[in-house]
C-alpha cells in the first residue's frame, strides 16, 4: 500500500524559498502522477501543481511563476520549491497521488508558517 | 479555472435523519466521450487530510459506507447522507478533475444538532 510522508522546514521567513519533500513508500514514484495540494489555516484546498516521472509538470496558473515541482527518482522522492513566499503561502501542505484525477491517496501533511 | 461552490455552509443534522450537500460547477464537467463526470466527494477530519468517499461522481471510494451517495450530472451535484452517524461531523469538499487547474469547492460543514 503506497503511503505518502512530507518533510521540510515548518518556519520560512518572507521572501524566502519554500522547499517540503514528499517521500513515496510501497510503491514506484515512476508509475503516476503527483501532486502538491496545499490548506490555508481555516480555509479551503488549492492545488499546486503535479509532476511525472518523466519531467513533465503542470502548475496551477495562481503560482505557476513562483513553483517548481521536480523528482528524485533515485529516492523515490518530488519535491516542491516555492519562491518569493509572504505570509498569504502560510498553509498545510500536503502531497498526493495524482495529477488531474481524484486524489485517493494523502500524505498527512506538513504545516509551514511564513513568518520573520 | 472551473469554480466550484458548495452549498449550504454548514448543517447540522439529528443522529439518523439525511443531510444534504450541493456542489455546482461553473462548467459542465460531464466529458461526451466517455459519458463521466469528473467530480470527486472528500471527507476531511480536523488535522487529518481529506480522504476521498466518492469519484465519477456517484462512484464509492472502497470502504466508504453506503449511507453516502453522489448524484447529479452536469453542473449540479449532491452527496447525501441517508442516515447521519456520529463519526460523519466532518466538512466535506467536492473536487472537478476535468481539466486543470484541478479545483476544489469551498467546503461544507457537518455538524450533529
Amino acid at each position: 500500500q503506497v503511503q505518502l510522508q512530507e518533510s521540510g522546514p515548518g518556519l520560512v521567513k518572507p521572501s524566502e524559498t519554500l522547499s517540503l519533500t514528499c517521500t513515496v513508500s510501497g510503491g514506484s514514484i515512476s508509475t503516476y502522477y503527483w501532486s502538491w495540494i496545499r490548506q490555508p489555516p481555516g480555509k479551503g484546498l488549492e492545488w499546486i501543481g503535479y509532476m511525472y516521472y518523466s519531467g513533465s509538470t503542470n502548475y496551477n496558473p495562481s503560482l505557476k511563476s513562483r513553483v517548481t515541482i521536480s523528482e528524485d527518482t533515485s529516492k523515490n522522492q518530488f519535491s516542491l520549491r516555492l519562491s518569493s513566499v509572504t505570509a498569504a503561502d502560510t498553509a498545510v501542505y500536503y502531497c498526493a497521488r495524482g495529477g488531474i484525477t481524484k486524489f485517493a491517496v494523502w500524505g498527512k501533511g506538513t504545516t509551514v508558517t511564513v513568518s520573520s | 479555472d472551473i469554480v466550484m461552490t458548495q452549498s449550504p455552509d454548514s448543517l447540522a443534522v439529528s443522529l439518523g435523519e439525511r443531510a444534504t450537500i450541493n456542489c455546482k460547477s461553473s462548467q459542465s464537467v460531464l466529458y461526451s466521450s466517455n459519458n463521466k463526470n469528473y467530480l470527486a466527494w472528500y471527507q476531511q477530519k480536523p488535522g487529518q487530510p481529506p480522504k476521498l468517499f466518492i469519484y465519477w461522481a456517484s462512484t464509492r471510494e472502497s470502504g466508504v459506507p453506503d449511507r453516502f451517495s453522489g448524484s447529479g450530472s452536469g453542473t449540479d451535484f449532491t452527496l447525501t447522507i441517508s442516515s447521519l452517524q456520529a463519526e460523519d461531523v466532518a466538512v466535506y469538499y467536492c473536487q472537478q478533475y476535468y481539466n486543470t487547474p484541478v479545483t476544489f469547492g469551498p467546503g461544507t460543514k457537518v455538524d450533529i444538532k
